[in-house]
């Protein structure tokens, strides 16, 4: 019930393509959905975030799709540049006093 | 407003020794949460604390490891007698009351020799 499921686990894409990650969790009474962003030797970073009213969100060249009936959701990278290369993780967030519960995390390479 | 602050940033323990690792969250921040993360891994939850209060530590070992969020100063994350497998990065997220973001510091990786 706590678990977020993330794919791929590696992902290499060129230069001004689309990078897409994939994230599926059962607890429905999850109600905020972060995708955070890592670099090596950095914490996370939170990148863009999203609610379970809401189907997509954008903010610049990332995107989040919400399946609410699926019970998945993604993040779209669009334009990728070499200097998104990091690590990805997505989170689910029961907010009425929880912890967030991560996904396993994808490394992305975008290729020059 | 100054992110969430994480010290030391790096620390070598021999082992047997124990390991303080510090967390001053964001200003009116007052829920604390640790994540340990190993080389090439993801993000396991350890604990959960609000002010004076551990809500839960369902991720943390049951031995040698305990927390802390004292009313004022940084909340403690204590390992006592270390081993070579508590070598990892450590990392504390901090948000405000009703959770509605959470945020990272930079981590503390802990080397056990």
């Amino acid at each position: 019930q706590q678990q977020v499921k993330q794919s791929p686990q590696s992902l290499i894409v060129q230069k001004g393509g689309i990078s897409i990650i994939n994230c599926a969790y059962e607890n429905t009474a999850f109600d905020y959905f972060p995708w955070y962003q890592q670099f090596p030797g950095k914490g996370p970073a939170l990148l863009i975030a999203i609610r379970p009213d809401v189907s997509e969100k954008k903010e610049g060249r990332f995107t989040i799709s919400f399946n609410k009936s699926a019970k998945q959701f993604s993040l779209h990278i669009m334009d990728s540049q070499p200097g998104d290369s990091a690590t990805y993780f997505c989170a689910a967030w029961r907010t009425s006093g929880s912890r967030l519960t991560f996904g396993e995390g994808t490394q992305l390479t975008v290729n020059p | 407003n100054a992110g969430v602050m994480q010290n030391p940033r790096h620390l070598v323990r021999r082992r047997g020794q124990e390991a303080r690792l510090r967390c001053s969250p964001m200003k009116g921040h007052s829920h604390v949460y640790w994540y340990r993360q190993l080389p090439e891994e993801g993000l396991k939850f350890m604990v959960y604390l609000q002010k004076e209060n551990i809500i839960d530590e369902s991720g943390m070992p049951k031995e040698r490891f305990s927390a802390e969020f004292p009313k004022e100063g940084p909340s403690i994350l204590r390992i006592q007698q270390v081993v070579r497998g508590d070598s990892a990065a450590y990392f504390c997220a901090s948000s405000p009351p009703f959770n509605t973001e959470a945020f990272f510091g930079q981590g503390t990786r802990l080397t056990v020799v």
